[in-house]
């Protein structure tokens, strides 16, 4: 079975200033890992993968996440956060060795409020 | 990406009552996923929903209570049935990313169609 941590349920950031929100994972084999942004009253906007390959991936809107499989972690980075950033983001991993296939599991969201 | 809508985008129901909801992709593809978020809760998949076959429900979900149609390769309903106060969240559709020819990657969510049952 495969799961996904997100340790904390909301980040506080000045605008400026660097912002991190992490996720690990669990998966039997190897993961496709995706990071999810949703502003309020939207739907899930995609916002970047691992699929395999560099471990820093490159997203929408300047964010990157780094793939760590010793740690399994693929914590979520932006250099310098904007107002605009503030909405609720979700980490997700599909085991790309899974029967199913198909079955995306997500995280349970944390919420990043960016201060002016 | 493949753009999906969503109707309705939101309703407000009474309890006993059932709910179609339509999702549309502007593209052919072989799976559609429904998924429901409760409030302030993750996403949980309800179902896969395969053209020309049954649904696949995920455990905790069954048909007589989400029945899914899926008569094309651009179109799903999932109905909420005898809805309860408990039925409340947001029910979301979604597609593999086919058209990249790497199935299996990523996923594209519709906006969402948000249920409060009263």
């Amino acid at each position: 079975a495969q799961s996904v941590a997100q340790p904390e349920d909301q980040v506080n950031v000045a605008e400026g200033n660097p912002l991190t929100v992490k996720c690990t994972y669990s998966v039997s084999g190897n993961p496709y890992l995706f990071w999810y942004v949703q502003y309020p009253n939207r739907g899930l906007q995609f916002l970047l993968k691992y699929i395999t390959g560099d471990n820093l991936v490159k997203g929408s809107y300047g964010f990157e996440a780094e793939f760590n499989k010793s740690q399994t972690s693929f914590h979520l980075k932006k250099p310098s956060a904007l107002v605009s950033d503030s909405a609720l983001y979700f980490c997700a991993v599909r085991d790309i060795l899974d029967n199913a296939g198909n079955m995306l599991t997500f995280g349970g969201g944390t919420r990043l409020m960016v201060k002016p | 990406s493949a753009v999906i809508s969503q109707k309705p985008s939101r309703d407000i129901c009474q309890r006993g009552t059932s709910l179609t909801i339509q999702c549309q992709v502007d593209s052919q593809v072989t799976m559609m996923f429904w998924y429901r978020q409760q409030p302030g809760q993750s996403l949980t998949l309800i179902a896969t929903a395969n053209q020309g076959s049954e649904a696949t429900y995920e455990s905790g979900f069954v048909i007589d209570k989400f029945p899914i149609s899926r008569p094309n390769l651009t179109f799903s309903t999932l109905t909420v049935s005898n809805m309860s106060p408990e039925d409340s969240s947001i029910y979301l559709c979604s597609v593999d990313d086919e058209a990249s020819g790497r199935h299996g990657e990523t996923q594209y969510f519709g906006p969402g169609t948000r249920l409060l049952v009263l």
